[in-house]
C-alpha cells in the first residue's frame, strides 16, 4: 500500500487555467505538507496543516490555496497558473509535529 | 532563522570509494537533522535523522553522519560506494519549537564511477 499519494502524477496546462493536485496519506499521521520542487530541485515548504487546521503559510501567492477535508487529505488549488509556477509539488506527512516526513512521489507540473 | 549550507553540488566517486556529502547547518536552538535521498523521478525517503540523541546516527543502506554541534556540521558518509547510491540527496533542518517547517539545503547529487 502507498504511504502517501498523489494524483495526478503528471499535469500539463495552459497559462491562465485552473488546476488541482491532490494527496492523501494512509498513515494516520495527524500533519501534512505541500512543499515546492524548482527546475534546480531547490524545495521549499509551501502549506502544512495539523488536524485540518493550517500552520504554516510561507510566502506563496495566494492563487495557491490548500485544502484539507480530513486529515488524510490535503489538496492543493492553483488559479489562474503561470509559467513560474512550473515545477515538483511534493506532499509529506507526519505523525506528530516533531517526527519525520514522509513524502508522496510527486506531481510534475509544466504550464505552457 | 535557520539554513542549511550543503557544498558541492555534484560529486562523484568510484565504486567501493568512501562517499563524503557535506552538510552545515544554521540554527539559534539545538537543531533536528535529516539527510534525505531522491532517486530520479522519485519523492524523497529519508536516509537518517539526528535528534539530539547519540550523535554518529546509523541509516538505512549503510549510510551513517556524525553530529558536530563545534563545527556546526552534519556530513554523511558512507565507507564504500555501491552503483544503486547514484541519486540526489538534500540535507534538512528543523528546530521543532512547535514549527515543524523543514529548510532544505540545495542538494548534492551523487554520481558514481564504475
Amino acid at each position: 500500500d502507498t504511504a502517501v499519494s498523489q494524483t495526478p502524477k503528471y499535469l500539463v496546462t495552459q497559462m491562465g487555467n485552473d488546476k488541482s493536485i491532490k494527496c492523501e496519506q494512509n498513515l494516520g499521521h495527524d500533519t501534512m505538507y505541500w512543499y515546492k520542487q524548482d527546475s534546480k530541485k531547490f524545495l521549499k515548504i509551501m502549506f502544512s496543516y495539523n488536524n485540518k487546521e493550517l500552520i504554516i503559510n510561507e510566502t506563496v501567492p495566494n492563487r495557491f490555496s490548500p485544502k484539507s477535508p480530513d486529515k488524510a487529505h490535503l489538496n492543493l488549488h492553483i488559479n489562474s497558473l503561470e509559467l513560474g509556477d512550473s515545477a515538483v509539488y511534493f506532499c509529506a506527512s507526519s505523525q506528530v509535529r516533531a517526527d519525520t516526513q514522509y513524502f508522496g512521489p510527486g506531481t510534475r507540473l509544466t504550464v505552457l | 532563522a535557520q539554513s542549511v549550507t550543503q557544498l558541492g553540488s555534484h560529486v562523484s566517486v568510484s565504486e567501493g570509494a568512501l562517499v563524503l556529502l557535506r552538510c552545515n547547518y544554521s540554527s539559534s536552538v539545538p537543531p533536528y537533522l535529516f539527510w534525505y535521498v531522491q532517486y530520479p523521478n522519485q519523492g524523497l525517503q529519508l536516509l537518517l535523522k539526528y535528534t539530539s540523541a547519540a550523535t554518529l546516527v546509523k541509516g538505512i543502506n549503510g549510510f551513517e553522519a556524525e553530529f558536530k554541534k563545534s563545527e556546526t556540521s552534519f556530513h554523511l558518509t558512507k565507507p564504500s560506494a555501491h552503483m544503486s547510491d547514484a541519486a540526489e540527496y538534500f540535507c534538512a533542518v528543523s528546530d521543532f519549537r512547535g514549527n515543524e517547517k523543514l529548510t532544505f539545503g540545495t542538494g548534492t547529487r551523487l554520481t558514481i564511477i564504475p
